[in-house]
């Protein structure tokens, strides 16, 4: 059982270039989440989808953009990458409406921009 | 929008009991969730609690009171491998989740 998959797992990006990061989850969930994590700050809300078809922004949604075309897969594009950009992403997805709701996480992505 | 506030470090030692409290303010409240995150890992779930009282899990419990906007993740027994970070995340009525910034704890031999 995969659950979620992030690639890559870490990048150097030199700053302006344009970068996506893949997302795929296996766990037929409604709803997936792009945070970033950084020291003293946590997890922050990018963006989200409540199902495919569908996003919504999340707290810190500038220089992002995401696309959910199916359930499967929820791909975040960096369209001219900033060095405040440097941060740890983390992919995650959740079953709305049902149970506890709890997120499951990826392994996340380790980008810098220089 | 949420505002969280969590300690930022806590140490203990080995075998004894540590409680992580968290207080928030929300807009609008669907439930508290704790997570576990060791170092250069993905958070993973703890407990969820959307009523007042006392959710227990083994040598985890968390409790939550919604009129003072406050929880707390009480850990017993304490091992080495607990040593991590806990964060504590409201969810709001749009089930999108906010965390504070964690609080990293150190258990000591």
């Amino acid at each position: 059982i995969a659950g979620i998959t992030q690639a890559p797992t870490s990048q150097i990006l030199a700053a302006g270039r344009r970068m996506t990061l893949r997302c795929t989850q296996d766990m037929r969930h409604n709803a997936m989440y792009w945070y970033r994590q950084d020291l003293g700050l946590g997890l922050r809300l990018i963006h989200y989808s409540n199902t495919a078809g569908t996003t919504g922004k999340g707290e810190v949604p500038d220089g992002y953009s995401v696309s959910r075309a199916n359930t499967d897969d929820f791909p975040l594009t960096l369209a001219s990458a900033v060095p405040s950009q440097t941060s740890v992403y983390f992919c995650a997805s959740s079953v709305e409406g049902a149970g506890t709701g709890e997120l499951f996480f990826g392994e996340g992505s380790r980008l810098t921009v220089l | 929008g949420q505002n969280i506030d969590q300690p930022t470090e806590m140490t203990a030692t080995e075998g004894a009991i540590v409680q992580i409290n968290c207080t928030y303010q929300t807009s609008g409240f669907n439930g508290l969730f704790w997570y576990q995150q060791h170092a250069g890992e993905a958070p993973t779930f703890l407990s969820y609690n959307v009523l007042d009282g006392l959710e227990e899990k083994g040598r985890f419990s968390s409790f939550l009171s919604r009129s003072k906007g406050y929880s707390y993740l009480l850990l017993k027994e304490l091992q080495m491998k607990d040593s991590a970070s806990y964060l504590c995340a409201v969810r709001d009525s749009d089930y999108k989740l906010s965390f504070g910034a964690g609080t990293t704890v150190t258990v000591r031999a």
